[in-house]
């Protein structure tokens, strides 16, 4: 069965500093997606940034870079030149991509906080 | 192009009534999954419609149902309610089948936030 971890419940940065939220995963399926989204306090999730398996490079969106490294299944998130609009949560979630189900499965998230 | 759209935003009910939340897809989008998000629970999945079809179901128990209609708006309604279900419910809407890149990516709504008294 696909899982998802990340063992950082709370990470602290300063504005304009960069800081990397970790994210393992494990899965049976040789091909998959990892997305990283950003939930506010609102609720809504905010997608940031894919992966594909077979994706040679890592992905890059902006200040979100994906620190993909397969043979440890990892899939790290790099947020750099942190903002104070930065704090929120961040969920790492994987899909299976043979058949054609859409399911995510989600870890548990990291709260973010950027400080002055 | 106007995101995914849920209603009602927020819901108070108490024990034993039954609910339905509605969730409107992004204009092109036939997939629709629900998700539900406890504190304790975190985010998990409920079911996914595509087609007016139910293709994948998690691991929640019958009182929690839902449907497509063929304008792909989806609604999912839960039954006999308990505290326990009390969570915020997101909606969310993909392309299907499955492309490459971001077009694997799935489209969040605003959420229902559901209190159950």
């Amino acid at each position: 069965a696909q899982k998802i971890t990340q063992t950082q419940p709370g990470m602290f940065v300063q504005e304009k500093e960069a800081v990397t939220l970790d994210c393992t995963y494990d899965t049976s399926d040789p091909s998959y997606g990892l997305f990283w989204y950003k939930q506010p306090s609102s609720g809504e999730m905010i997608f940031l940034i894919y992966q594909g398996s077979y994706d040679q490079q890592n992905a890059t969106e902006g200040r979100y870079s994906l620190n993909f490294q397969k043979a440890r299944k990892s899939a790290n998130l790099v947020i750099s030149a942190s903002q104070l609009g930065d704090s929120a949560m961040y969920f790492c979630a994987m899909r299976e991509l043979t058949g054609t189900a859409s399911k995510l499965t989600f870890g548990t998230g990291t709260r973010l906080q950027v400080t002055l | 192009k106007a995101g995914v759209t849920q209603t009602p935003r927020y819901l108070i009910k108490t024990r034993g009534q039954q609910v339905t939340l509605s969730c409107s897809p992004i204009s092109g989008h036939r997939s629709v999954s629900w998700y539900q998000q406890t504190p304790g629970q975190g985010l998990q999945f409920l079911f996914e419609y595509f087609s007016e079809t139910q293709r994948n179901k998690g691991n929640f128990p019958g009182r929690f149902s839902g449907r497509q209609f063929s304008n792909s708006r989806s609604e999912m309604n839960v039954s006999t309610l308990e505290l326990g279900d009390s969570a915020l419910y997101l909606c969310a809407s993909s392309l299907d089948p499955p492309g490459t890149g971001a077009s694997n990516e799935q489209f969040f709504g605003p959420g229902t936030r559901l209190t159950v008294l």
